[in-house]
């Protein structure tokens, strides 16, 4: 079983629309979740980055991170076609390690 | 200020050659990851550098791999003899503070294709 899952997509939606973007994972000992985005030939880019349970806004985007359920979302609010990405989550334990555990990623449409 | 950097972009070897990747990391990040995706599977952990240490190196696959980062700036990433398996995308990542909010900053990765 994977630690982190996350539904590969593709996700296609309308400009304007609200994106939902979920990971769920299995080791309770993670404790820092991010949401990094990938551009097609480009490297992962930090999106957003939460510590524990909560919720992190930032402009269009919104993290959010439910420890109890193991479940994290990043929400986008009206979406735009420079959004059209793959979008990870990412999450590590505190401690000795700052290794980076990923999900495989969503492909996310936003069609013009 | 540069991103973290990356050479080659792109490999293309047979079986059995080897191979050199390396990272050049943001100015001043004593912190300098690898790690690597194989198609249709998510981004994995290789190892990672404090400096010129090998603080965790328990994502290397195998013995055929061997990474380096002498003097504590660039870093490079060896493969050898490299078998069809080790096909991917090799991502290398810098970090400036390895605290609580460490941000690990990715290159735009070097694409290994293995015939």
């Amino acid at each position: 079983q994977k630690e982190v899952e996350q539904d590969p997509g593709p996700l296609s939606v309308p400009e304007g629309a609200i994106v939902s973007l979920n990971c769920t994972y299995s080791n309770s000992a993670f404790q820092y979740f991010m949401w990094y985005r990938q551009y097609s030939r480009k490297g992962p880019e930090l999106l957003m980055y939460t510590y524990s349970s909560g919720n992190k806004e930032d402009g269009r985007f919104t993290a959010q991170v439910d420890k109890s359920s193991k479940y994290i979302s990043l929400f986008i609010r009206d979406s735009q076609p420079s959004d059209s990405a793959t979008y990870l989550c990412a999450m590590r334990r505190s401690g000795a390690t700052n290794k980076l555990i990923f999900g495989t990623g969503t492909l996310l449409a936003v069609q013009p | 200020e540069a991103g973290v950097t990356q050479f080659p972009s792109h490999s293309v070897i047979e079986k059995g050659q080897t191979v050199t990747l390396r990272c050049d990391p943001i100015s001043g990040h004593d912190n300098l990851y690898w790690y690597r995706r194989v198609m249709g599977k998510e981004i994995k952990f290789l190892l990672h550098f404090v400096k010129e240490s090998k603080q965790d190196e328990s994502g290397m696959p195998n013995n055929r791999f061997l990474a380096e980062r002498t003097g504590g700036t660039y870093s490079t990433l060896k493969v050898q003899p490299a078998e069809l398996e080790d096909s991917g995308v090799y991502f290398c990542a810098s970090s400036q503070d390895p605290g609580s909010v460490e941000t690990q900053y990715f290159g735009p990765g070097t694409r290994l294709l293995v015939l």
